[in-house]
């Protein structure tokens, strides 16, 4: 199993916020190793969504938020749209195994 | 604008190895590492490794290490990506990015290598 653990799945209806949690260890994100999301819509590449823990690319909307707090992170996406059902990953440093970890990944339907 | 494109799909028999290029553009290549990630069917991000393009200095992920090598080429701003011994577990799709640990930002179309008898 992956060394950062996500929910296999979450949902919500249009409009709605949902959250998807990233709980990881004190050796990656407890160690104060920066996490970043990725967003993967199907049959495309994955696409970098939240980098540094809070910040957003350029191009991508408010919508989407991240936090962190101790061996935890999250992403936040409020007024959920259709266009946002996709798989996320997070992904950060492991410094025990000194290698990049992701989460195992988490399917957003909206209903 | 910045982009990566990859190399195309490979069928091959197990046993054989693959070599994978990613082309760079739109942007300097040597400021940037070249991570490669790969995504076996209906499954999640597996980190495969990095380099970085101007030291030349790398990092497996520990299965793999003994198998695969990345490598650049400056003079052609391309990263290539050997695996070798390759099973069916290593059917996938498997992408090139420009960063690291500190996110990868830029991500290749994918290349899907198949392993079959």
């Amino acid at each position: 199993q992956s060394v950062l653990t996500q929910p296999p799945s979450v949902s919500g209806a249009p409009g709605q916020r949902v959250a998807i949690s990233c709980t990881g260890s004190s050796s990656n994100i407890g160690a104060n190793f920066d996490v970043n999301w990725y967003q993967q819509l199907p049959g495309t590449a994955p696409k970098l969504l939240i980098y540094g823990n809070t910040n957003r690319p350029s191009g991508v909307p408010d919508r989407f938020s991240g936090s962190k707090s101790g061996t935890s992170a999250s992403l936040a996406i409020t007024g959920l749209q259709a266009e946002d059902e996709a798989d996320y990953y997070c992904q950060s440093y492991d410094s025990t195994l000194s290698v990049v970890v992701f989460g195992g990944g988490t399917k957003l339907t909206v209903l | 604008q910045v982009q990566l494109v990859q190399s195309g799909a490979e069928v091959q028999k197990p046993g054989a190895s693959v070599k994978v290029s990613c082309k760079a553009s739109g942007y300097t290549f040597s400021n940037y590492g070249i991570t490669w990630v790969r995504q076996a069917p209906g499954q999640g991000l597996e980190w495969m490794g990095w380099i970085s393009v101007l030291s030349g200095n790398t990092n497996y992920a520990q299965k793999l290490r003994g198998r695969v090598t990345l490598s650049t080429d400056s003079s052609t701003n391309t990263a290539h990506m050997e695996l070798r011994g390759l099973t069916s577990d290593d059917t996938a799709v498997y992408y090139c990015t420009r960063g690291g640990m500190g996110g990868m930002d830029v991500w290749g179309q994918g290349t899907t290598v198949i392993v079959t008898s």
